[in-house]
């Protein structure tokens, strides 16, 4: 079954370490998106990317890093210099980056900062 | 800026009708998408609407309004699995998604 993975669906870490999120796609689609969901809000584009070795910042990109080696893969760290971390991390990906394309999401990864 | 408005919570009733609003002002427009998100899961696709008028799928419908920034999504026939958070997103003259907040629906039997 084709779809996207993001794993672990939930992660505790200590306030000052960097956390890595996962996110696998095997849809064959070239562009991939990181969201972070707060409650009352909307989604936020922290990073994306249209295709392999390239990204660019969303709207919220301080504090975090991403890296785009395959085409499968988009992974998500946040950094310590990310003031306010805990959040619901969302993984998108779709057909391409550019035009009108539906995206399709994994399961999400909650992050707890303590 | 960019703003995209949709009511934070609605209850119904299992088996009645219900309408999800969605107003938008952004720069540019190249279409509207909802989504169905259930509480801790991935939103899932419903409908997109880039021309103006209602598109029928099911249960569910939306509609677009271009000239007044306004969108709704129809609900029939409501079941207690229709429980979930509704986003709606708007797709910018860069071609960037413009999330709403999304609007809680809570069924009642």
């Amino acid at each position: 079954d084709g779809g996207i993975t993001q794993s672990p669906k939930y992660l505790f870490r200590k306030e000052g370490q960097n956390v890595t999120l996962s996110c696998e796609q095997n849809l064959n689609h070239d562009a991939m998106y990181w969201y972070r969901q707060d409650p009352g809000q909307g989604l936020r584009l922290i990073y994306y990317s249209q295709i392999v070795n390239d990204f660019q910042k969303g709207d919220i990109a301080e504090g975090y890093s991403v890296s785009r080696e395959k085409k499968e893969s988009f992974p998500l760290t946040v950094t310590s210099a990310q003031k306010n971390p805990t959040a619901f991390y969302l993984c998108a990906s779709s057909i391409e980056g550019t035009g009108i394309n539906e995206q399709f999401f994994g399961p999400g990864t909650r992050l707890t900062v303590l | 800026g960019q703003n995209i408005d949709q009511p934070t919570e609605m209850t119904a009733t299992e088996g009645a009708i219900v309408q999800i609003n969605c107003t938008y002002q952004t720069s540019g427009f190249n279409g509207l998408f909802w989504y169905q998100q259930h509480a801790g899961e991935a939103p899932t696709f419903l409908s997109y609407n880039v021309l103006d008028g209602l598109e029928e799928k099911g249960r569910f419908s939306s509609f677009l309004s271009r000239s007044k920034g306004y969108s709704y999504l129809l609900l029939k026939e409501l079941q207690m699995k229709d429980s979930a958070s509704y986003l709606c997103a708007v797709i910018d003259s860069n071609y960037q998604l413009i999330w709403g907040a999304g609007t809680k629906l809570i069924i009642k039997p």
